[in-house]
């Protein structure tokens, strides 16, 4: 059974510019979450999606966004980017299941901005 | 509100030692749900333990083991006889019983590095 997997793993930009990141939860798993990991602030959630709602979102500027499609695949888009949005982010998907609320990470893809 | 915390930023250990992590947490949810994760260097985190808040039963699995302590709101994870592939950052996170899956609250980690 694979895995979650996040695409790209590494990219480097520039202030100012945008980009998207891509999560592909595990078969069967209607629920994506994304989290942004820095050695400063640690993991902090950014949203939870399901079944194509965002039902649920972190403390971070609307720069963040995110979407689900009808496959349950994610994206993640931070625009204008900044120096401090240098981070690994992390994508989880969980099963529909009431409760069960393990989440299953990525190996995450790391950003850097300069 | 809810937090989680960790105390130990990094513990040093000889390989065979026991280690113990610990992790206090704060919520005023009486249905909650407790983890622990595992960071390897590759990035990707692991999942170790799920208790909820009715089940203060501890908990082994080979090598580990966790105490859950409600009256201390502590859930604390012990290594015995660690090993050089147990180094890793290990986090303990907090979840709420609801519809919020998806949105767990980290503590900052603890980075444990095993030497032979």
């Amino acid at each position: 059974k694979a895995g979650v997997t996040q695409t790209p793993r590494y990219l480097i930009k520039t202030r100012g510019q945008q980009v998207t990141l891509s999560c592909s939860p595990i078969s069967g798993h209607r629920s994506v979450s994304w989290y942004q990991q820095t050695p400063g602030q640690g993991l902090q959630f950014l949203f939870e999606y399901f079944s194509e709602t965002q039902r649920n979102k972190g403390n971070f500027p609307g720069r963040f966004s995110g979407r689900q499609f009808s496959n349950s695949r994610s994206e993640m888009n931070v625009s204008t980017l900044e120096l401090g949005d240098s981070a690994l982010y992390l994508c989880a998907s969980s099963p529909p299941i009431a409760g069960a609320n393990v989440l299953t990470f990525g190996a995450g893809s790391r950003l850097t901005v300069l | 509100a809810q937090k989680v915390t960790q105390a130990q930023t990094e513990i040093s250990v000889v390989e065979k030692e026991d280690v113990t992590l610990d992790c206090v947490y704060e919520t005023r949810d009486t249905t909650y749900y407790l983890f622990w994760y595992k960071q390897p260097p590759s990035g990707e985190l692991v999942f170790l333990i799920r208790r909820n808040s009715f089940d203060e039963q501890n908990e082994i699995s080979g090598r580990y083991s966790w105490n859950f302590q409600k009256s201390t709101s502590s859930f604390n994870f012990t290594i015995t006889a660690s090993q050089v592939v147990d180094s890793a950052v290990y986090f303990c996170a907090l979840s709420r019983g609801g519809g919020s899956q998806g949105n767990l609250i980290f503590g900052k980690g603890t980075k444990l590095s095993v030497k032979p």
